[in-house]
């Protein structure tokens, strides 16, 4: 099976700062990555569509400077959350989908900011 | 904005009984999810459909596209099965996300 990993699976880090998530297909080429975020006892939303190569596209109140996506390569996409406030503690999660398949998660990443 | 709802948001049942998780949704999809999310938060996907209906060890998931409506069933229901079960939607050829439900939070005891 098509396996994702993510890192780190929790970051615990102070207000102001910047943490930058990986999300890495292991085993297959990603077309298309996407990153999702769920507070807690909330669904999970899409925050943003990334495509290998191309700038990603953020859904409407995701504000992209503050959520820096890089999809470099067709295995690895990068989340950055720029100076990262208490209100963006939540659990982020990535997909990654290759041509004409289903999405494959990852097993999640736990932010906690101070 | 496709609106998916599941039912029951939570559900507790004894080991060995048959349970059933509803999804509905609003708007024409290209295929459907389900996904088991456990405590720690990771996410296994299940199922994947368009049409009619798949199973899967114990469990089984079906779909209505013209009621736009499915079911996942478990049956023989074990404590290993105790998770949140997640319906999620995609609608066109699938290069944008999916829209998830709500999640149903079942509780099987021993």
């Amino acid at each position: 099976g098509a396996v994702v990993s993510q890192h780190p699976s929790r970051v615990i880090c102070k207000s102001g700062t910047s943490v930058k998530i990986e999300c890495r297909s292991l085993d297959f080429q990603a077309t298309t990555m996407f990153w999702y975020r769920q507070f807690p006892k909330q669904s999970l939303m899409l925050m943003a569509t990334s495509n290998e190569g191309s700038k990603a596209t953020y859904e409407q109140g995701v504000e992209k400077d503050k959520f820096l996506i890089n999809h470099a390569s067709l295995t690895l996409s990068t989340l950055t959350v720029t100076s990262a406030h208490p209100e963006d503690s939540s659990f982020y999660i990535c997909s990654a989908r290759k041509q004409g398949s289903s999405q494959y998660f990852g097993p999640g990443t736990r932010l906690t900011v101070l | 904005k496709n609106e998916v709802e599941q039912s029951p948001q939570n559900l507790t049942a004894q080991e060995g009984e048959f349970i059933t998780i509803n999804c509905s949704y609003s708007v024409g999809i290209s295929a459907l999810h389900w996904l088991q999310q456990h405590p720690g938060g990771g996410i296994v996907s299940l199922f994947m459909l368009s049409s009619g209906k798949k199973k899967h060890g114990r469990l089984i998931a079906t779909i209505n596209i013209q009621e736009k409506h499915s079911s996942l069933h478990i049956t023989a229901s074990h404590p290993r099965d105790s998770a949140v079960y997640i319906c999620a939607v995609m609608e066109g050829g699938g290069a944008d996300g999916l829209t998830f439900g709500k999640g149903t939070h079942l509780i099987i005891q021993p």
